[in-house]
């Protein structure tokens, strides 16, 4: 079966440091693969996203590249902010199996002044 | 346009106690869906549903049961709850591949 494997948290930061939170998987497919964002009290939201080897999902200075020769989807980020500070989702899915997400176990992010 | 919305916000039941959680959502989606998440396990699916009038079990379905008579809307029904189904509960719709979240339910039971 398909399953997702980030890092565990959690991951604290200085404002302005270099993020990565690593994140590989296994899947029997060809899945499109997604970060999501949760921010504190809240449901989760569509960070990124890439649907294809080799494409790049960006948004709000993050990014990521789907690499299919190592089953991996790492999330990076040049310069963090304060507010960046959440829980980071990773998860793949499956169109051959009604397009339902699964998710890695999530790393929370904590970035300080 | 609302996205995904989720009845109630919060609850507390009583172990046997029954209920039931409404997701609604106004894009049009075929594809809507249930999950817990739990500390450290990420979010775990419950059930899902293709299409009005269908559903289909997911990873962790034993102690709920869904339906969808409406393509806007999708129902968890808890029948006698139980300590271990203390979690929250977020609802998804999607159309391709990428998913919209509901903003969650909170739901105790003691």
């Amino acid at each position: 079966g398909n399953s997702v494997t980030q890092m565990e948290g959690p991951v604290t930061l200085s404002e302005e440091a270099f993020l990565t939170i690593n994140c590989t998987y296994t899947a029997t497919g060809y899945p499109s693969l997604f970060w999501y964002v949760q921010y504190p009290g809240e449901g989760l939201q569509l960070l990124l996203k890439a649907t294809k080897a080799d494409d790049k999902g960006s948004n709000k200075g993050f990014e990521a590249t789907y690499r299919k020769e190592t089953t991996s989807f790492h999330l990076e980020k040049g310069s963090v902010q304060v507010s960046d500070s959440a829980v980071y989702f990773c998860a793949l899915s499956d169109q051959g199996a009604g397009n339902m997400l699964t998710f890695g176990g999530g790393t929370r992010l904590m970035v300080k002044p | 346009n609302a996205g995904v919305t989720q009845t109630p916000k919060f609850r507390v039941l009583k172990t046997g106690q029954s209920m039931t959680l409404l997701c609604a959502q106004d894009m049009n989606h075929e594809y809507m869906y249930w999950y817990r998440q739990d500390p450290g396990m990420g979010l775990r699916l419950i059930h899902y549903s293709v299409g009005e009038g269908t559903t289909a079990k997911g990873e962790v379905p034993d102690g709920y049961n869904v339906s969808r008579l409406k393509k806007q809307n999708f129902l968890l029904g808890l029948e006698s709850a139980a300590p271990s189904q203390t979690s929250v509960y977020f609802c998804a719709s999607s159309y391709g591949t990428s998913a919209v979240f509901g903003p969650g339910t909170r739901l105790t039971v003691l």
